[in-house]
């Protein structure tokens, strides 16, 4: 069964340091989205992609929160410098089409920022 | 896209029926309302979907009012593995619409 692969599965950087995770979504998905989830809330939006564009990143702190999807394929999330308010799940999710079909996650990224 | 109101937490014996409520009482003509659930430290897992009528698939039931304004997703036989957060999420199924999570039910499976 088709996954989305994301890595690396925890990562542990100090404050002030660059951090960066990696998504791969489902083959086929031109629909790419990047969630932050702080633990006990649900998933909060940061980032979509269509294809290589991004279509909606109105929740991504873009003073220090990037994020490209330059093939239109797989993605990379960075964060520099990061703060300890960054700690959560970053999940990446993907879908054939954005809004009429079914997400499909990732497995995230626990970041602690110490 | 509507709010939705669920409960904060329940409990449901294994081998039983799990009912989890939602209430989603301004959800307009075109929306649908969509399950997902998320096991711990886990991304969330799309369950199911329905517009007005009722839906099976292999996982779950999900029945939807008359008037829409609430429904039920069903779990006929709880297993320990069912133990996750149960989010209902309503909105528009067009082009481009996010997908917006609340804080979900905890649902836990008791033996």
């Amino acid at each position: 069964e088709a996954e989305v692969a994301q890595s690396p599965r925890y990562k542990i950087t100090e404050k002030s340091q660059a951090v960066a995770f990696w998504c791969d979504p489902i083959s086929g998905h031109a629909t790419l989205y990047w969630y932050r989830q702080i633990l006990g809330q649900g998933p909060e939006l940061l980032v979509q992609f269509q294809d290589e564009s991004v279509v909606d990143d109105s929740q991504l702190p873009k003073d220090r929160f990037s994020a490209e999807r330059l093939k239109g394929v797989d993605s990379t999330l960075k964060i520099q410098p990061a703060e300890l308010g960054d700690s959560a799940m970053y999940l990446c999710a993907s879908s054939l089409e954005p809004g009429r079909t079914e997400a499909f996650f990732g497995q995230g990224t626990r970041l602690t920022v110490v | 896209d509507a709010k939705t109101t669920q409960p904060t937490s329940m409990d449901c014996a294994e081998g039983r029926a799990a009912n989890l409520p939602c209430n989603h009482s301004t959800i307009s003509g075109n929306e649908y309302v969509y399950w997902y659930r998320q096991i711990h430290s886990q991304g969330p897992q799309y369950i199911i979907h329905g517009l007005k009528n009722n839906e099976t698939n292999e996982m779950a039931s999900l029945i939807i009012t008359e008037d829409r304004k609430s429904s039920t997703l069903i779990l006929p036989h709880a297993t320990l593995r069912d133990t996750a957060v149960y989010y209902c999420i309503v909105r528009v199924r067009e082009y481009g619409n996010k997908l917006v999570f609340g804080a979900g039910t905890i649902l836990r499976v008791k033996s």
